[in-house]
């Protein structure tokens, strides 16, 4: 079946070690995404790629960053991360288009000790 | 800016019972509007959208019709299962690239 697939589900990094979330897709979407998920609150926008555009959100820390290196996979490097970055990481992809909807892969849980 | 605003949780109910989960929005131009839905520790899987005003978006006996005069997407069920118990996220879609703002999610309870 096509999907998306994010690995790990969980993650453990130590507090300030940098770390890389990773997410496939078999959908041949052009558009991808990271959004962050904290405790009993919404997914909240990182960024997003169409094709190799990347688009950052304006309020998104510079310690979140992204590769896109062909349109099958994405990754997300935390580079230092803090005990406030422990979430759910969710990616998703889309076809390019205003009416089009996102598909979601199961998310990376990552703690951070 | 674009938000979505949805109805205080959590929702606790009865199998069979009838569901009305609530939920507006304001945005800047035409939004499409999804319904997703979130199973204990998993991502999110789209429920239902509708992309115009009057649309309804209708799966697995859930609906909600978008009404541009209210700017409001309200999900409804007739008889909910045990197995609907999840979290609830409204959200609408904008721009080329689809970008997704969310509500805050409302987590539903239905006990035997």
């Amino acid at each position: 079946d096509a999907m998306v697939i994010q690995n790990p589900r969980y993650q453990v990094t130590q507090f300030g070690k940098p770390v890389t979330l990773s997410c496939s897709q078999t959908l041949n979407h052009n558009v991808m995404y990271w959004y962050q998920q904290k405790s009993s609150q919404a997914p909240k926008l990182l960024f997003h790629y169409y094709d190799k555009d990347f688009n950052n959100e304006a309020d998104t820390p510079d310690n979140f960053q992204s590769r896109r290196p062909n349109t099958s996979f994405c990754f997300l490097d935390i580079r230092s991360p803090g005990l406030g970055d422990a979430a759910m990481y969710l990616c998703a992809t889309s076809r390019r288009g205003e009416r089009t909807e996102a598909f979601f892969g199961q998310g990376t849980r990552l703690t951070v000790v | 800016g674009d938000s979505v605003t949805q109805m205080e949780g959590p929702v606790t109910l009865s199998e069979e019972a009838f569901l009305t989960i609530n939920c507006t929005y304001t945005a800047t131009g035409y939004p499409s509007l999804f319904w997703y839905v979130q199973y204990p520790g998993e991502g999110l899987q789209l429920l239902l959208k509708a992309t115009k005003a009057d649309d309804k978006g209708s799966n697995k006996g859930f609906e909600a019709t978008y009404r541009k005069e209210t700017t409001s997407f309200h999900l409804e069920k007739g008889s909910v299962q045990v197995s609907d118990s999840a979290v609830y996220f409204c959200a609408l879609g904008t721009g080329a690239n689809s970008k997704l703002t969310f509500g805050k999610g409302i987590t539903l309870s239905v006990r035997p």
